[in-house]
């Protein structure tokens, strides 16, 4: 059973547009969560990381929340741009080792003038 | 301060010969991770290196794959006689200390191995 689901699989929307991306979750407990863009071709990126004590964590245009009672955790991105067309992948640390990290398999979102 | 840097970008390698990956990490750096990744799947962790040591090599297969990270030069991730199946895009990650609560990892553009 895959431990970090992520919905929609892929999504696209019209530049300007505000969008919301979805992870759930079955580790537990947790450290920390963690957002990832990775564009196509590259590196993922690392955009936010919150620990389980917070609710809400800002960086630029993108608003990650989480909700440790029902296990989700939610990316808003605001005004969204062009370059936003990426990947978004929720990254969860492993239960069972002190150094590895659970992918979920991101959404792929496709931003349209 | 260059960032990850990992080479060759592309790689195409016939069933039965050898690909070599290197991974320079971020200056300072001395912790490596290197990951697996299919198409429309997620990253798959395979090893994590410090200088001159393995740390965790878990989720790297007990045969062919094969990891180091010197005192000197760039971490190699080695696959001796590829195989189809070992086609996918191979990134590496590097931190400033050992995996904690709120560490980032860095990776690098990741290098496509392809098999023919």
């Amino acid at each position: 059973k895959n431990q970090v689901e992520q919905s929609p699989q892929s999504l696209i929307i019209l530049e300007g547009k505000n969008c919301t991306l979805q992870c759930n979750y079955t580790v537990s407990p947790f450290s920390n969560l963690r957002w990832y863009k990775q564009d196509t071709g590259r590196g993922p990126v690392s955009l936010t990381i919150m620990t389980f004590s917070e609710n809400t964590k800002s960086n630029g245009r993108y608003t990650a929340t989480l909700d440790a009672d029902t296990k989700q955790s939610s990316l808003h991105i605001t005004a969204s741009q062009l370059s936003d067309s990426a990947s978004y992948i929720c990254v969860l640390p492993s239960m069972d080792s002190n150094y590895q990290l659970i992918w979920g398999a991101g959404t792929k979102l496709i931003i349209k003038p | 301060n260059a960032g990850v840097m990992q080479n060759p970008r592309h790689l195409v390698r016939r069933r039965g010969q050898e690909a070599r990956l290197r991974c320079s990490p971020m200056k300072g750096h001395s912790h490596v991770y290197w990951y697996r990744q299919l198409p429309e799947e997620g990253l798959k962790f395979m090893v994590y290196l410090q200088k001159e040591n393995i740390i965790d090599e878990s989720g790297m297969p007990k045969e062919r794959f094969s990891a180091e990270f010197p005192k000197e030069g760039p971490s190699i991730l080695r696959i001796q006689q590829v195989v189809r199946g070992d086609s996918a895009a191979y990134f590496c990650a590097s931190s400033l200390t050992a995996r904690t609560t709120n560490e980032k990892l860095f990776f690098g553009s990741g290098t496509q191995l392809s098999v023919l």
